[in-house]
C-alpha cells in the first residue's frame, strides 16, 4: 500500500521563487526522509526528520512535520536550475526493514 | 570513498531469460536493500539484507531471490523475465535499519523485450 503521497504531482517555477512540496502518509512513523532523483539515477538523501522534531532546516531545505495531520513539507528556497528533478518522501516501517515511497513530485525550475 | 556500486548501468533481456544485478554498500554499511522503480512511479521495496539475513521482503513473486555475501555485497536475480519486470533497480545500503538515511547506487536500467 502507498504510505507517502505527494502533491503537487509537477511543479514548475522560475529560478529564484521558493519550490514547496507536500508529503501525507497514512501509519505511525519513527521518521520521515526526503530524498531526491535526476532524471531516472539514483536517488540522493536530502534530510530526515524525527517524529519528535517539528521543523528542520539544511542549507535552502526546511522541512517541516506534523504527526497530527500525518503530513509533511519541503521547502526549497532561492530555486537554482540544478535543483530540476523529482523528490520523493519516504517513511520507514516500524521494523526498520523497508522505506515505503511516494509517487513524488517532478520539479522543473527554469532559468 | 566509494558510494554504492551497482552492476550493470544497463541490461536488455529476453522474457524468460535469468538476470543477476549487482551491489557493493558503501564501506561499513551492513544493509542493503533493493528497489523496483517502474518509470513515473516511486522506489518499491523488494528486499533487506542485513548481516547476510533476509530481513524484509516486499510484494514481489518467488521468481525475484536476492543473497548477501560475507563482504555485505548483495546479488538481486530475477528468473522467467516478463515485459513487466523492466524497471530501474536500485541498491540501497544504510548502517542498520531503515530508520537511518539509506544512500542509494545508480541503478540498473533493465529493459525486457
Amino acid at each position: 500500500s502507498q504510505q507517502g503521497e505527494e502533491d503537487p504531482q509537477a511543479l514548475s517555477i522560475q529560478e529564484g521563487e521558493n519550490a514547496t512540496m507536500n508529503c501525507s502518509y497514512k501509519t505511525s512513523i519513527n521518521n520521515l526522509q526526503w530524498y531526491r532523483q535526476n532524471s531516472g539515477r539514483g536517488l540522493v538523501h536530502l534530510i530526515l526528520i524525527r517524529s519528535n522534531e517539528r521543523e528542520k532546516h539544511s542549507g535552502r531545505l526546511r522541512v517541516t512535520l506534523d504527526t497530527s495531520k500525518k503530513s509533511s513539507s519541503l521547502l526549497i528556497t532561492a530555486s537554482r536550475a540544478a535543483d530540476t528533478a523529482s523528490y520523493f518522501c519516504a517513511t520507514p516501517e516500524t521494523s526498520g526493514s523497508r522505506l515505503t515511497f511516494g509517487e513524488g513530485t517532478q520539479l522543473t525550475v527554469n532559468p | 570513498d566509494a558510494g554504492v556500486t551497482q552492476s550493470p548501468t544497463h541490461l536488455i533481456k529476453t522474457r524468460g531469460q535469468h538476470v543477476t544485478l549487482r551491489c557493493s554498500p558503501i564501506s561499513g554499511h551492513k544493509s542493503v536493500s533493493w528497489y523496483q522503480q517502474v518509470l513515473g512511479q516511486g522506489p518499491q521495496f523488494i528486499f533487506q539484507y542485513y548481516e547476510k539475513e533476509e530481513r524484509g521482503r516486499g510484494n514481489f513473486p518467488d521468481r525475484f531471490s536476492a543473497r548477501q555475501f560475507p563482504n555485505y555485497s548483495s546479488e538481486l536475480n530475477v528468473n522467467a523475465l516478463l515485459l513487466g519486470d523492466s524497471a530501474l533497480y536500485l541498491c540501497a545500503s544504510s548502517q542498520g535499519t531503515a530508520w537511518s538515511a539509506a544512500f542509494f547506487g545508480q541503478g540498473t536500467r533493465l529493459t525486457v523485450v
